[in-house]
């Protein structure tokens, strides 16, 4: 079955810090591959996609993520976080083709002053 | 972005009863929808697939029966949970399908809670 994986539950960083959270996914075929955030409070919103392409993705508020499909992986990154990148960030993974979204565990960013 | 709405954002039941979620894409029309189950501090679970005017389809382990879904128009998906019970108590979140690049477009979430 169709799994995504990612290593890190609870990341504490501080304020500048770089950031990368690891997704890694088990299905073989084709996939198309996202990064989603969960503001306390608030519902998920899109950070960036990958479809095909440049593997190397940019999105919102200064993230992009890296696909290396010889990895299986999907990193996530900012070279500076700020303060307000408190949130839950999930990776998710779609077959190319199928209507399902399967997420990973998610990630608990918390930034400290 | 497309705006998906879940109503009620929150609602608390007593056991034995039973309590409807609707889902609405409000700017756009949804073949598909989904339903999702967040456990605290956890990841979203797919509990199913909502395709306008049929059947959905059940993840595994997901009871039909007791999660009632319907998608009677392109903008509305309702979840039923029947005969609550605590264990059900969770965060229920819709997504919503545009069909145009693969995104899906999240709900707030309905928080359950069954006494």
């Amino acid at each position: 079955a169709q799994s995504v994986s990612q290593h890190n539950h609870h990341v504490i960083l501080s304020e500048a810090a770089s950031l990368e959270l690891g997704c890694n996914y088990s299905y073989g075929g084709t996939v198309n591959l996202f990064w989603y955030v969960q503001y306390p409070g608030q519902h998920l919103q899109l950070l960036l996609k990958y479809f095909s392409g440049d593997p190397l993705v940019k999105g919102i508020k200064g993230f992009e993520a890296e696909f290396i499909k010889s990895k299986f992986s999907f990193n996530l990154r900012k070279p500076s976080v700020q303060w307000s990148d408190t949130a839950e960030y999930f990776c998710a993974v779609k077959r190319q083709g199928a209507q399902k979204l399967v997420f990973g565990q998610g990630t608990r960013l918390t930034i400290n002053p | 972005g497309a705006v998906v709405s879940q109503h009620p954002s929150w609602v608390i039941c007593k056991s034995g009863t039973s309590v409807k979620i609707e889902c609405r894409s409000l700017d756009f029309q949804a073949t598909t929808m989904f339903w999702y189950r967040q456990f605290p501090k956890q990841s979203l679970m797919l509990m199913a697939t909502s395709n306008e005017g049929s059947k959905a389809t059940y993840e595994q382990g997901v009871e039909k029966d007791k999660f009632l879904i319907n998608h009677a128009s392109l903008t509305l998906s309702t979840l039923t949970v029947t005969s609550a019970h605590p264990e059900d108590s969770s965060f229920y979140i819709c997504s919503a399908d545009s069909g145009g690049a693969g995104e899906l477009f999240f709900g707030e979430g309905s928080r359950l809670t069954v006494l």
